[in-house]
């Protein structure tokens, strides 16, 4: 049963860097996209960037210029930066594993069947 | 198009039938997937696929498709689905992102 293990710093001030790390335990690491999903409070879920095994990254146009999400094979982990928080950036982070499965008729199957448990990031000064 | 359009509130009364639904052009090219939240939990997957369950999702669950409309129906809804519930797929104008809808809050009245 693959599970996810998130940490990182819950309380950031503005203009500080968001660091979080994902773990992946009793699964393959290869072979999947990996992402970062955040929820501001009250609000819905929001797409940050994902990454697989070969480090190969895409990311939300909106947060492009501030993300970095990186891989570390060796430890079956990826982490996330987010650069320059503000207030709009507090959030509960979560990280996921991603399924793309190409069907018939060129329909695809896309799934997170995976996720870790949450980090509550607050940005205040 | 890179949207999925939600209806953001849906009720239903204790064990009929609900249909939450889902709107956007990604669902022409991929089957949406279905989340399910309750408050303080991570999203669940409850639906993938053409019509997939998960391991341990009861199957009063069901998913369908139709043009760009993907749609979640609880058949028998009992208090414990009152939640959010999140439909998601890739963006298919080619850049590939990852795109989620508003979320559909159920009431079981």
């Amino acid at each position: 049963q693959v599970q996810l293990q998130q940490w990182g710093a819950g309380l950031l001030k503005p203009s500080e860097t968001l660091s979080l790390t994902c773990a992946v335990y009793g699964g393959s690491f290869s072979g999947y996209y990996w992402s970062w999903i955040r929820q501001p409070p009250g609000k819905g879920l929001e797409w940050i960037g994902e990454i697989n095994h070969s480090g190969s990254t895409n990311y939300n146009p909106s947060l492009k210029s501030r993300v970095t999400i990186s891989v570390d094979t060796s430890k079956n982990q990826f982490s996330l930066k987010l650069s320059s928080v503000t207030a709009a950036d507090t959030a509960v982070y979560y990280c996921a594993r991603e399924v793309l499965v190409r069907g018939v008729m060129n329909y695809y199957y896309y799934y997170m069947d995976v996720w870790g448990k949450g980090t509550t990031v607050t940005v205040s000064s | 198009s890179s949207e999925l359009t939600q209806d953001p509130a849906v009720s239903v009364a204790l064990g009929q039938t609900v249909r939450i639904t889902c709107q956007g052009d990604s669902l022409r090219s991929y089957y949406a997937s279905w989340y399910q939240q309750k408050p303080g939990q991570a999203p669940v997957l409850v639906i993938y696929g053409k019509n997939n369950r998960p391991s341990g999702i009861p199957d009063r669950f069901s998913g369908s498709s139709s043009g760009n409309t993907a749609s979640l129906t609880i058949t028998g809804a009992q208090a414990e689905d009152e939640a959010d519930y999140y439909c998601n797929s890739r963006d298919s104008s080619g850049n590939h992102h990852v795109v989620f809808g508003g979320g559909t809050k159920l009431t079981v009245l």
